[in-house]
């Protein structure tokens, strides 16, 4: 499979904990990119991390790529009740974009 | 909001009816994208249009038809779908379709069930 493929599938935590979702990838990339859905809405755009960066971060985000293991993790810090949503990561080569299954994200009150 | 919209939200069909999903971007973008979600799947990327130009057919079934009028606008016209062609179904856009960065911008989705 050409996907990105997002581990774990769900993911349980409590407010205030960190959460950590990978994402391996069987081909090369141009860039690799996080996107969030919520319940039935559309994605949202959260980061891109190119192939020469390792590392990127974004407010409570940090994404990590490693390309030698062909694999990025997204760490969201202090995790709040409204993170609560499905993580995508996407390898963007050439003009597309291919999607993993995604982590659910679950992060109780 | 992401600067792209679609309608409607919800379209419940038969299976001999025909209608057309409508997708519009406020963003100056170049290039539209319909992607189709269904439970337990990755998103599979269905067509790619890159001003106006349609660039990818992902062996998608011609009971979908899309059409691009203009860079702003979008449509999947439906005919004779199947119960298994319910899913939620998102236009993205971007700049334009290159090598190289290419961040998307999703609408909402329409929920479409067929019965």
């Amino acid at each position: 499979s050409q996907q990105g493929e997002e581990d774990p599938q769900a993911l349980s935590i409590q407010e205030g904990e960190n959460a950590t979702m990978n994402c391996s990838y069987k081909t090369s990339i141009n860039n690799l990119q996080w996107y969030r859905q919520n319940s039935g809405r559309g994605l949202v755009h959260l980061i891109l991390i190119r192939s020469n960066e390792r590392e990127k971060h974004s407010g409570r985000l940090r994404v990590t790529l490693d390309t030698s293991k062909k694999s990025s993790s997204l760490l969201i810090t202090a995790s709040r009740a409204a993170d609560t949503a499905s993580y995508f990561c996407a390898r963007g080569s050439n003009y597309k974009l291919t999607f993993g299954k995604g982590t659910l994200l679950t992060v109780n009150p | 909001e992401t600067g792209v919209t679609q309608t409607p939200r919800h379209l419940v069909m038969g299976m001999t009816n025909k209608k057309s999903l409508k997708c519009e971007q406020h963003l100056g973008h170049n290039a539209m994208y319909w992607y189709k979600q269904s439970a337990k799947k990755p998103l599979e990327l269905m067509f790619v249009y890159n001003f106006k130009e349609q660039t990818e057919n992902n062996s998608v079934p011609s009971r979908f038809s899309p059409e691009c009028p203009n860079s702003s606008h979008l449509f999947l016209h439906l005919h004779t779908l199947q119960p298994e062609d319910s899913a939620l179904y998102l236009c993205a856009s971007s700049q334009q379709v290159a090598l190289g960065d290419n961040e998307q911008f999703f609408g909402p989705g329409t929920r479409l069930t067929v019965l």
